[in-house]
């Protein structure tokens, strides 16, 4: 069974720092692309990166550019989002997901983990 | 960055009707778009890709259709458990961003 399960949330005052893991099972992690979505409670879903399978390239939406690193340790099946300098804004639920796309299929995300919530607040 | 804009941003429906939401994109996205069902506390559930084509397990009563830039999510036949805000999502650009959300209530 596919299981995602992010960490790392909680609590961090504006310009601090977070990281976030997500811990994979149940498939063959380093042979699938990688997404993190976060939602403000009550709001809609935003894009926020994308990770190949090996890591080795990355995207980010512009709000979060030059702020936020997402990496991967495939020998530990875990993705991770690394989150400087955080605002206000950036307090969401972040959901790390499963990308099909880039498998070669026709559906975007296939499996999304449980979400950690992220608040920046002083 | 692509824009997607659904409508109507909240519907209230009886069981049995037949409901459709719309999204819009802000340039073409051929037919790569999808729908999530989300309820509140959960993660999204894909329910349509490619525009049209069902998720592995979700009711045939839930279709898409569109392309370009326009786009319908139809729910034939409301059921109770439909409750839940819908997204659409667009894959075409490799920056994927998603519309604002319709959220169906139940009269």
């Amino acid at each position: 069974e596919v299981q995602l399960v992010e960490s790392g949330g909680g609590l961090v005052q504006p310009g601090g720092s977070l990281r976030l893991s997500c811990a994979a099972s149940g498939f063959t992690f380093s042979s699938y692309w990688m997404h993190w979505v976060r939602q403000v409670p009550g709001k809609g879903l935003v894009w926020v990166s994308r990770i190949n399978s090996d890591g080795s390239g990355t995207t980010y939406a512009d709000s979060v550019k030059g702020r936020f690193t997402i990496s991967r340790d495939n020998a530990k099946n875990t993705l991770y989002l690394q989150m400087n300098s955080l605002r206000a804004e950036d307090t969401a639920v972040y959901y790390c997901a499963r990308d099909r796309y880039n498998s070669g299929d026709d559906l975007p995300i296939d499996y999304w983990g449980q979400g950690t919530l992220v608040t920046v607040s002083s | 960055d692509i824009q997607m804009t659904q409508s109507p941003s909240t519907l209230s429906a009886s069981v049995g009707d037949r409901v459709t939401i719309t999204c819009r994109a802000s340039q073409s996205i051929r037919s790569w778009l999808a729908w999530y069902q989300q309820k509140p506390g959960k993660a999204p559930k894909l329910l349509i890709y490619k525009a049209s084509s069902l998720e592995s397990g979700v009711p045939s009563r839930f279709s898409g259709s569109g392309s370009g830039t326009e786009f319908t999510l139809t729910i034939s036949s409301l059921q109770p458990d439909d409750s839940a805000t819908y997204y659409c999502q667009q894959y075409n650009s490799y920056l994927w961003t998603f519309g604002q959300g319709t959220k169906v209530e139940i009269k």
